[in-house]
């Protein structure tokens, strides 16, 4: 079974740019998370998706960041216009389920997009 | 609100002698608690994982853990570190707000292990 996709693996850019991230989730999987990773700390959720909805983007600072998944299953999350702070490694993971109730449901991640703001 | 505590930034061991990785909890609720290792260059794997079953959790490569309500704890160990065994591990408990489903996942800031040959 394939993993989880992430794409690109590192990126540089310059404060004020934009970027943007690529995530396939595995396949069947209703709910896709993206998370940040900043250095010396654990992952923190920045939005959840359900299918083609958001499920809660409560931690997503949304005057620069912005995620999609607009069939249900890729998803793009995009920083515009980056910060020094947003140097991080940004990670995206999967689940069949997810919703409140369901009961346990593992996520799957995928390796990461190391961003490095200079 | 919930959230976990990893008492140690380094653990360095010897190869061939016990891990223990601390971790407590603070909840409100009845947790779910999970233990995840992030190896370099690759993504999050799940360890092991409780979810008001039994107290003594089985996982992968030989870890386990234990659920300690009365001290809120929640250690990783395994009997004898292997040499791949050396990556980061993270504490991590559920959002009660997603009815213990895995809907938000709370990360302790993870504990580098390190093993010597």
């Amino acid at each position: 079974e394939a993993g989880v996709a992430q794409s690109p693996r590192y990126k540089i850019i310059e404060k004020r740019q934009s970027v943007a991230f690529w995530c396939n989730p595995i396949s069947g999987h209703a709910t896709l998370y993206w998370y940040q990773q900043i250095l010396g700390q654990g992952p923190k959720l920045l939005i959840q998706f359900q299918n083609n909805g958001v499920v809660d983007d409560s931690q997503l600072p949304k005057d620069r960041f912005s995620a999609e998944r607009l069939k249900g299953v890729d998803s793009t999350l995009k920083i515009q216009p980056a910060k020094l702070e947003d140097s991080a490694v940004y990670l995206c993971a999967s689940s069949l389920l997810g919703l409140a109730g369901a009961g346990y449901n593992e996520q799957f991640f995928g390796p990461g997009t190391r961003l490095t703001v200079l | 609100a919930q959230s976990v505590t990893q008492l140690d930034s380094h653990v360095s061991v010897s190869e061939g002698t016990p891990v223990l990785l601390r971790c407590n909890y603070s909840s409100s609720y009845s947790p779910s608690l999970f233990w995840y290792v992030q190896h370099p260059n690759k993504g999050l794997q799940l360890l092991l994982k409780y979810t008001s079953a039994a107290t003594l959790v089985k996982g992968i490569n030989g870890f386990e853990a234990e659920f300690k309500k009365s001290e809120t704890s929640f250690h990783l160990t395994k009997p004898s570190a292997h040499m791949s065994d050396a990556a980061e591990y993270f504490c991590v408990v559920s959002d009660p707000n997603y009815g213990g489903s895995q809907g938000n996942l709370i990360f302790g800031k993870g504990t580098k292990l390190s093993v010597k040959p």
